[in-house]
């Protein structure tokens, strides 16, 4: 079985611009949750997409955002990119909807804002 | 709000000595606790889990207890090799729907 699989794997952005990252999830799993890693916050829930709904949303403000499509990939959007944003964004999948359930998460797109 | 503290290391350790992680939490109600691990340029894998108090989670050799009392969760294993380098995150799953709630990570290295 295919894992999650994470595109791009890195990417270089400017200031002010906006991104989109995209997550396929494994086959079958309908939960997708998405995270940022910086060295200095380290792991940071962004939001869960469970059958094209969001359920869950961390403590980010309105420019991250996301969708989920009918076969269960997801894309995160980030507007008007600040230097802050720099981090690996990681996707993680599940056959079930929240977090006590084993996550299965990709390698990770590594963003860059110069 | 939930949080979870681990020493972040890096630990560092002769091949087929004893380990442990220090992982303590604090959060409301009773969560479900983790241990998830990350290879190098790969995504993070679920090590072990554990859902209630006293419940212990083991995995490769590896076992944490719930101990709701010290409110920890602390990782061992009794010989560790080579291949365990690797970072390992500490997390926690509480009752509302916030996702996982992760340590800043402990950096392992084994030298042979």
């Amino acid at each position: 079985k295919a894992g999650v699989t994470q595109t791009p794997r890195y990417l270089i952005k400017t200031r002010g611009q906006q991104v989109t990252l995209s997550c396929s999830p494994i086959s079958g799993h309908r939960s997708v949750s998405w995270y940022q890693q910086t060295p200095g916050q380290g792991l940071q829930f962004l939001f869960e997409y469970f059958s094209e709904t969001q359920r869950n949303k961390g403590n980010f403000p309105g420019r991250f955002s996301g969708r989920q499509f009918s076969n269960s990939r997801s894309e995160m959007n980030v507007s008007t990119l600040e230097l802050g944003d720099s981090a690996l964004y990681l996707c993680a999948s599940s056959p079930y909807q929240g977090p006590s359930y084993e996550q299965y998460f990709g390698p990770g797109t590594r963003l860059t804002v110069t | 709000g939930d949080s979870v503290t681990q020493m972040e290391g890096p630990v560092t350790l002769s091949e087929e000595a004893f380990l442990t992680i220090n992982c303590t939490y604090t959060a409301t109600g009773y969560p479900s606790l983790f241990w998830y691990v990350q290879y190098p340029g790969e995504g993070l894998q679920l090590l072990l889990k554990a859902t209630k108090a006293d419940d212990k989670g083991s995995n490769k050799g590896f076992e944490a207890t719930y101990r709701k009392e010290t409110t920890s969760f602390h990782l061992e294993k009794g010989s560790v090799q080579v291949s365990d380098s690797a970072v390992y995150f500490c997390a926690l799953s509480g009752g509302g729907a916030d996702g996982l709630t992760f340590g800043k990570g402990t950096h392992l290295i084994i030298q042979p």
